[in-house]
């Protein structure tokens, strides 16, 4: 079954601390992974994906098959990037539905 | 392109009514797709329709639930007999014809939260 686990609803991190915020999956095969972002009052947007490899508002994700994991990592919090994120599975390419995790609500303190 | 646009934003209906959710994809977008929000909980997959065709339905409950992109209009997602466990925010994403081999970002609405008395 395809799934994917956010384990933490709720980070909180001081500005200009790193953030890493986690997920897992669950799938066979070879999924498509995401990272969605919703900041407050506005809708829910694509961040990056794992095969485009690009950094976006100085966040990356590598996925790592092995552990089946997709991590959301930034070297430096800001606090615009206080926001809800949402890491998600496709099962293949083209036009198909996402399997979203819980989220994980992002803090950052000034 | 204004973006998906999703009405009514809040929906409030008793036990036993029908509720109606709408969804306009942006411009040249053909597929389009509902998802449901429970509190507390991730985005769920319903439904994925293309125009006048509904690709994949595997999400969606068999009974009360049933949704529709016709070929002109909005899409509509209809709830039949509303439940107090049908309270939720449903959202609609739409995407541009498939070009095969890549995947094609899907665009999310504001959502509509309907809440059931």
């Amino acid at each position: 079954a395809q799934r994917v686990t956010q384990p933490e609803k709720l980070l909180s991190v001081f500005k200009g601390a790193p953030v890493e915020l986690k997920c897992n999956y669950s799938y066979s095969g070879s999924p498509e992974l995401f990272w969605y972002v919703q900041y407050s009052r506005q809708r829910l947007q694509l961040l990056l994906r794992h095969i485009s490899r690009e950094s976006i508002k100085g966040f990356t994700a590598d996925l790592n098959k092995g552990e089946t994991s997709f991590h959301l990592k930034k070297p430096f919090a800001q606090e615009e990037d206080s926001a809800m994120y949402y890491c998600a599975l496709s099962g293949y390419s083209g036009n198909t539905p996402l399997v979203f995790g819980k989220g994980t609500r992002l803090s950052v303190i000034a | 392109n204004a973006g998906v646009m999703q009405n009514p934003r809040h929906l409030v209906r008793r036990r036993g009514q029908e509720a109606r959710l709408r969804c306009s994809p942006m411009k040249g977008h053909s597929h389009v797709y509902w998802y449901r929000q429970l509190p507390e909980e991730g985005l769920k997959f319903m439904v994925y329709l293309q125009k006048e065709n509904i690709i994949d339905e595997s999400g969606m409950p068999k009974e009360r639930f049933s949704a529709e992109f016709p070929k002109e209009g909005p899409s509509i997602l209809r709830i039949q007999q509303v439940v107090r466990g049908d309270s939720a925010a449903y959202f609609c994403a739409s995407s541009p014809p498939g070009t095969g081999g890549s995947y094609n970002e899907q665009f999310f609405g504001p959502g509509t939260r309907l809440t059931v008395l």
